[in-house]
């Protein structure tokens, strides 16, 4: 059964940067064809997707967070990252990832962005 | 980019009720790339339904999933007390498209 694990600091001041990984257990990330997905949620509020790495580096990236947006894949260490730059208030939100077609989950970190 | 509209928002019913969402979207989706999860609080999303109408593993068959092109529907016959939850309906494709419906919050009445 394949694991996510999502790990990074819980506490960002504005204005830095938001860095997060995805630990992938239980099966290798480097399938082909498949993606590898970052969503949030802010509190009480809807999932928006921030975007997805494919294992050969490829990305996608919403357009409304793309100037702010980097991800990275390490094949060999089973896992993928997340970075958001300048962030503010309006970036506090549980941060997911998850495996492409939905079926494999982490369970979310709440990153909160305040001084 | 496709956007997706679930109504209605909020569905206030009683244990035993069937409850029909509906998930539209503003171009036409193969039903290939539609989804339907679940998301009850302090939980992450679960898997429901791929390709629109294929139940993912473990999800009793009283969840059921229909529809084509810009129109999707999700039915619960006999809402357990497990059920009430928020429920999101998404697209995943083509590539790039990737996006979330507004989400359906099912609530006892």
């Amino acid at each position: 059964q394949v694991q996510l694990q999502e790990s990074g600091p819980r506490l960002v001041k504005p204005s830095q940067t938001l860095s997060l990984t995805c630990a992938v257990s239980g099966g290798s990330i480097n399938i082909g064809g498949y993606y590898w997905t970052w969503i949030r949620q802010p509190p009480g509020k809807g999932l928006e997707v921030i975007g997805y790495i494919y294992s050969s580096g490829s990305t996608y990236c919403t357009p409304s967070l793309k100037s702010r947006v980097s991800m990275s894949i390490d094949t060999s260490k089973n896992q993928f990252s997340l970075k958001v730059t300048s962030v503010t208030a309006a970036d506090t939100a549980v941060y997911y990832c998850a495996r492409a077609k939905g079926d494999f989950w982490g369970q979310g970190i709440l990153v909160t962005v305040s001084s | 980019e496709s956007v997706l509209t679930q109504s209605p928002g909020t569905l206030s019913l009683s244990p035993g009720e069937s409850a029909t969402l509906s998930c539209r979207a503003s171009e036409s989706v193969s039903i290939t790339y539609l989804a339907w999860y679940q998301q009850k609080p302090g939980q992450a999303p679960r898997l429901l339904f791929h390709g629109a109408s294929s139940r993912a593993t473990g999800i009793p068959d009283r969840f059921s999933g229909s529809g084509s092109g810009t129109d999707f529907t999700l039915t619960i016959s006999r809402l357990e007390p497990e059920d009430f939850a928020v429920y999101y309906c998404q697209q995943f494709g083509p590539s790039p498209r990737i996006t979330f419906g507004g989400g359906t919050k099912v609530e006892i009445k």
